[in-house]
């Protein structure tokens, strides 16, 4: 049930784009993802919908392919701030409110 | 607007010691969630909770690990007697109580048992 996040770390140089992907094996009802820094909360950076939208936060952007019950995060022209561990949790059905997280994907953005 | 409150931050107790975290969620939320992260892990759900009722607790091991949420608001986590393998951060989190809403997260409780 967990879902699988890929690549499990990446390094980047700034202003490098990179995608992080999740996929799972059940029907999903919304996707969030999260990025935690070290010692810190997992801080939230959006939910998808099944309905295949998607969204996008500055240079942050989501897609949700209800189809194949995957998710990608897109990181554009990345910061150095965009480095910590990204992770998503995934909604089986609605009406659980339950979310399960997969492994994260550790970025790196070096100078 | 006021996060989700936890406490303590930290905490180091010995193997077959008692501990209790403490969480208060964000005013207004009906689902409050305990999450257990070990380290180099995602978080996993240990308990769910909607207003005061337990809505999932698949994932808590019951013979040391239990939890309380009076009143519909603060909640508590205890583990009695702890495990080495209980060394994690405990994270509460609280969202409105509907699919697809937003789940904030609190800072976290680190537990370290030696």
């Amino acid at each position: 049930q967990q879902p699988v996040q890929s690549p499990q770390a990446v390094i980047l140089r700034e202003g490098e784009d990179a995608v992080i992907n999740c996929s799972s094996s059940k029907a999903l009802y919304s996707v969030h993802w999260y990025r935690q820094k070290h010692g810190e909360a997992p801080v939230f950076l959006m939910i998808l919908l099944k309905g295949g939208e998607q969204k996008g936060h500055e240079k942050i952007s989501a897609s949700f392919n209800e189809k194949k019950q995957q998710s990608s995060l897109y990181l554009t022209a990345s910061q150095l701030s965009y480095s910590g561990t990204y992770f998503c949790g995934t909604e089986i059905g609605g009406g659980s409110e339950k979310l399960v997280f997969g492994k994260g994907t550790k970025l790196t953005v070096n100078p | 607007e006021a996060g989700v409150a936890q406490s303590p931050r930290y905490k180091i107790i010995e193997k077959r010691q008692s501990v209790a975290f403490w969480c208060n969620p964000i005013s207004g939320h009906a689902t409050l969630y305990w999450y257990q992260q070990i380290l180099g892990q995602g978080p996993k759900l240990l308990i769910q909770f909607q207003n005061n009722g337990v809505v999932d607790d698949s994932q808590l091991p019951k013979d040391r690990f239990s939890a309380e949420r009076l009143k519909g608001v603060d909640s508590t986590l205890k583990i009695q007697p702890a495990k080495l393998e209980d060394s994690a951060v405990y994270l509460c989190a609280s969202s409105l109580g509907y699919s697809g809403n937003t789940i904030y997260f609190g800072e976290g409780s680190w537990l370290t048992v030696v």
